[in-house]
């Protein structure tokens, strides 16, 4: 069964902060997603990457960045954290991108605070 | 423009009452679509995808889907709710060569009284 981990369920961080959020899949999937999830918003999705070192913008890219420097770890970079990213963020991977039927797997999400 | 919508932000039930939640969506090219499911404090997982080989699919837990293309939607239902229902429904659409993209409705919160 495919595992993707997500190192912190709950973080608490200060404005003005550089905040690392880590995702790591164990099953050789291509594509990761970062999403963040809003009530009333449902996910949007902030960033993806299908393949080391490739990234692309998704939705909401503002205040983010990403970095995939092994095909298994995907992690998302607040660079000055601010109030309005307070948010629960859900990490997601597929296994192959040329199959657009084939269902997302989900982390257990990050619930990040700035206070 | 490609949208999700999902008609009621949250829907109540009585324990053992039919479950109807409903997804529209809007496309000119043919979706893939999913049902997922969230129970509090936990990340989404899968309750069902639509795979074209029929308009009625079965998913986990008693659910199921239907296809209708004349009406862009892909409704969930349950014949008989249980309180273990209760958690927050998302429909999501996704469309050939977008990478696995996905695009989600807003969610519906099922709560299911005893």
């Amino acid at each position: 069964d495919v595992k993707v981990t997500q190192s912190s369920r709950y973080l608490v961080k200060r404005t003005g902060e550089k905040v690392f959020l880590e995702c790591v899949q164990d099953m050789d999937h291509e594509n990761m997603f970062w999403y963040r999830q809003d009530p009333g918003l449902g996910l949007r999705l902030i960033y993806f990457s299908y393949d080391v070192k490739m990234k692309e913008k998704g939705d909401i890219p503002e205040g983010y960045s990403v970095s995939r420097e092994k095909k298994e770890r995907f992690s998302l970079i607040l660079e000055s954290a601010s109030t309005n990213q307070t948010s629960m963020y859900l990490c997601a991977s597929i296994l192959d991108r040329s199959d657009s039927n084939q269902p997302q797997h989900f982390g257990d999400g990050t619930r990040l605070s700035i206070l | 423009a490609q949208s999700v919508t999902q008609l009621g932000s949250h829907v109540s039930v009585s324990e053992g009452a039919l479950v109807l939640l409903r997804c529209n969506y809007s496309s000119s090219v043919p979706p893939y679509l999913f049902w997922y499911v969230q129970y509090p404090n936990q990340g989404l997982q899968l309750l069902l995808k639509y795979t074209s080989a029929a308009t009625l699919v079965k998913g986990i837990n008693g659910f199921e889907a239907e296809f209708k293309k004349s009406e862009t939607s892909f409704h969930l239902t349950k014949p008989s709710a249980h309180m273990s229902d209760a958690a927050e429904y998302f429909c999501a659409v996704g469309f050939y060569n977008q990478g696995g993209k996905l695009i989600f409705g807003q969610g519906t919160e099922l709560s299911v009284k005893p």
